[in-house]
């Protein structure tokens, strides 16, 4: 299978900077999504990237590597309500394979 | 209001008795499918929909079927579930074109409990 492999949990000061990464099986390999979960929530899309280099959006960043196998999402000044889940999701062909998600903690 | 609806949210069942969740999302997507999550494993996809009569299985697809007759809807059978399907479900869709992709707008989950 695919694995996707990301931190379990993390935690961070409310104002600093974290990079959560994630890693994957290059084979067949189409495009990357973040996805921020909120507990007992839906995701949501925070970012996609196809090819190499940094995409950035507001205080969120995504980078991509495509030879490497390998991402990391960057979030700036960092606020409590960034506290979440952020879940790394690999496109392989039609299907959409998730890591198990790294859960971010915020604290003041 | 552009969504993705589920029913029911909750739903407590006992084995072999059958069950569908509906889904249903009113962005014309083409492309939805369906998820699972369970703690520590995230979500893991079980059949996926790239348009009207065109279905394939994702990754845990046993004890599962789909249909999608209308683009709209896309529900999730469990003809005879079983206490290891208890989990949170989560219906997306998405346009669909090819590569690259689109995001996936998701419901808001339907958290199922077979005894």
């Amino acid at each position: 299978g695919q694995n996707i492999d990301q931190p379990t949990e993390m935690t961070a000061t409310e104002g600093a900077i974290v990079q959560i990464n994630c890693t994957y099986q290059t084979s067949g390999f189409n495009g990357l999504f973040w996805y921020q979960q909120h507990a007992g929530e839906a995701p949501t899309f925070l970012s996609y990237n196809v090819l190499d280099g940094l995409e950035e959006k507001g205080r969120f960043s995504s980078f991509l590597s495509r030879s490497k196998g390998y991402s990391y999402l960057l979030l700036k000044e960092l606020q409590m309500k960034d506290s979440a889940s952020y879940l790394c999701a690999v496109e392989y062909g039609n299907k959409l394979v998730f890591g198990a998600g790294t859960i971010l903690r915020v604290k003041s | 209001e552009a969504q993705v609806t589920q029913n029911p949210r909750y739903l407590i069942t006992v084995t072999g008795k059958k069950l569908t969740v509906t889904c249903s999302q009113n962005m014309n997507h083409e492309y939805m499918s369906w998820y699972r999550q369970d703690p520590g494993l995230g979500l893991r996809q079980i059949y996926y929909s790239m348009n009207v009569e065109v279905t394939d299985k994702g990754d845990v697809p046993e004890g599962y079927k789909v249909s999608r007759k209308e683009k709209r809807n896309f529900p999730l059978i469990l003809e005879s579930p079983s206490p290891n399907q208890t989990s949170l479900y989560f219906c997306a869709s998405s346009q669909f074109s090819g590569v690259p992709s689109y995001e996936q707008y998701f419901g808001p989950g339907t958290r199922l409990t077979v005894t």
